[in-house]
């Protein structure tokens, strides 16, 4: 049973970078999956940022694509994010996410999800 | 404003049917697959069905999921109280390289 739990400050400052982190248990990242980080502003709805897989093939959200890195650390079994200046447009729960994805067909889904952390972006 | 447009609410009683809809376009719904989550109240969201009509072990066979053309459907029969949540459809986007979800659509039993 995979098991995902975000990590990071629940608090930004306006302009500075948000750095989150998703330790995995229960499945090793090498052993195959994109491994994604979804978010979702209070009361509104979901928005994927981004997929990683362990070689580091990346996919990203195009509007996001400028302000986002997502690494992985396959020595720790963990990924990661990073939004650089941020806005109050950025306080969201962040959600990290087991993502299948295939490429060829198309077909992908997320079936695994980490619990979720508030950040909150303010000055 | 969403890729794929859900109608913001459902409601129906006990025991009955319910379905929510999905619309999108052919550089979506049209050519890649559906999968449908629901997010209970102050919790993560949790893989209803995926490839557009198949349940995960452990979804009851109350939830369903079809699809035709450029639009999809989530189908919940003999309804909870606890269906109570928001349910989201989700598919890649060819054109925009970028999976998209639709905007929600909160299920009131009542």
């Amino acid at each position: 049973q995979v098991h995902l739990q975000e990590s990071g400050p629940g608090l930004v400052k306006t302009s500075e970078t948000l750095s989150l982190t998703c330790a995995v248990s229960g499945y090793s990242i090498r052993s195959g999956y994109f491994w994604a980080w979804i978010r979702q502003p209070p009361g509104k709805g979901l928005e994927w940022i981004g997929s990683i897989y362990h070689t580091g093939d990346t996919h990203h959200n195009p509007p996001l694509k400028s302000r986002v890195t997502i690494s992985v650390d396959t020595s720790e079994n963990q990924f990661s994010l990073r939004l650089t200046s941020v806005t109050a447009a950025d306080t969201a729960t962040y959600y990290c996410a087991r993502h299948d994805f295939i490429a060829p067909t198309l077909r992908d889904f997320f079936d695994s999800w980490g619990q979720g952390t508030l950040v909150t972006v303010s000055s | 404003q969403s890729v794929l447009t859900q109608p913001p609410s459902v409601s129906a009683a006990p025991g009955q049917k319910v379905t929510i809809s999905c619309s999108g376009t052919y550089s979506n719904i049209g050519n890649n697959y559906v999968s449908w989550y629901q997010q209970l109240p102050g919790t993560a969201p949790k893989l209803l069905i995926l490839d557009d009509d198949k349940r995960p072990s452990g979804i009851p066979d109350r939830f369903s999921g079809s699809k035709s053309g450029t639009s999809a459907t989530l189908g919940i029969t003999g309804l909870q109280t606890g269906d109570e949540a928001d349910y989201y459809c989700e598919t890649w986007d060819t054109s925009l390289s970028a999976v998209v979800f639709g905007g929600g659509t909160k299920l009131t039993v009542v």
